[in-house]
């Protein structure tokens, strides 16, 4: 089966609130994450990555974290904003494929209330 | 930049029809993805390829489905004998190397009646 998965399918969040999204990965080996954000109707958007030599990175609003030792990564959204209401993926990349193929979760859906 | 460019947008066939996907990678990206994408699910891995050359097609079904990415041209995800089961949504992706992330396409969403 898959080894990326998500804990929560839909996740409902204040306007300003912080948000945050899990996920798990099985493969101890996988040394790329990336997180993908996708509106109705189009296709997924680079938001942010992080490779296994880091436990944390910070972008516009972003931030992911990467816990190596529990195999689990997250999303925060910092100051959700009705624009950030989308689905969202975690992928990883397991070096061994050598082919840059990427494994995805099934996703969760970020609805923000207003 | 014009980005990843996937045409048609929708696509309806019937059952038995063939189907061929679109794909023109961003300017200087030779290694082109594709994936599919059924409704409320993630998206699967399908075929990999570089320039006239198929380099993994491990998540391609093993009949109807075949992918092709020429010298000259886009790269093609061709359906022979579409079914139901087939429709869905097709993303293709590009990169310029391997091992990072790519850029998405907006997706061919085929429907097959």
């Amino acid at each position: 089966g898959e080894s990326v998965g998500l804990h929560l399918p839909t996740l409902s969040v204040q306007e300003g609130d912080n948000s945050i999204i899990n996920c798990a990965y099985s493969n101890s080996a996988s040394d790329y994450f990336i997180w993908y954000k996708q509106e109705s109707g189009k296709g997924p958007q680079f938001i942010i990555d992080i490779r296994s030599n880091m436990d944390k990175r910070q972008g516009q609003r972003v931030t992911v974290l990467l816990n190596k030792t529990v195999k689990h990564l997250s999303l925060q959204i910092a100051a959700t904003q009705p624009g950030d209401s989308a689905v969202y993926f975690c992928a990883e990349n397991r070096p061994l494929s050598n082919t840059g193929k990427l494994i995805f979760g099934q996703g969760t859906t970020l609805q923000v209330k207003p | 930049n014009a980005g990843v460019m996937q045409n048609p947008r929708h696509l309806v066939r019937r059952r038995g029809q063939e189907a061929r996907l679109r794909c023109s990678p961003m300017k200087g990206h030779s290694h082109v993805y594709w994936y599919r994408q059924l409704p409320e699910e993630g998206l699967k891995f399908m075929v990999y390829l570089q320039k006239e050359n198929i380099i993994d097609e491990s998540g391609m079904p093993k009949e109807r489905f075949s992918a092709e990415f020429p010298k000259e041209g886009p790269s093609i995800l061709r359906i022979q004998q579409v079914v139901r089961g087939d429709s869905a949504a097709y993303f293709c992706a590009s990169s310029p190397e391997v091992g990072g992330g790519y850029t998405f396409g907006s997706g061919t969403r085929l429907t097959v009646v």
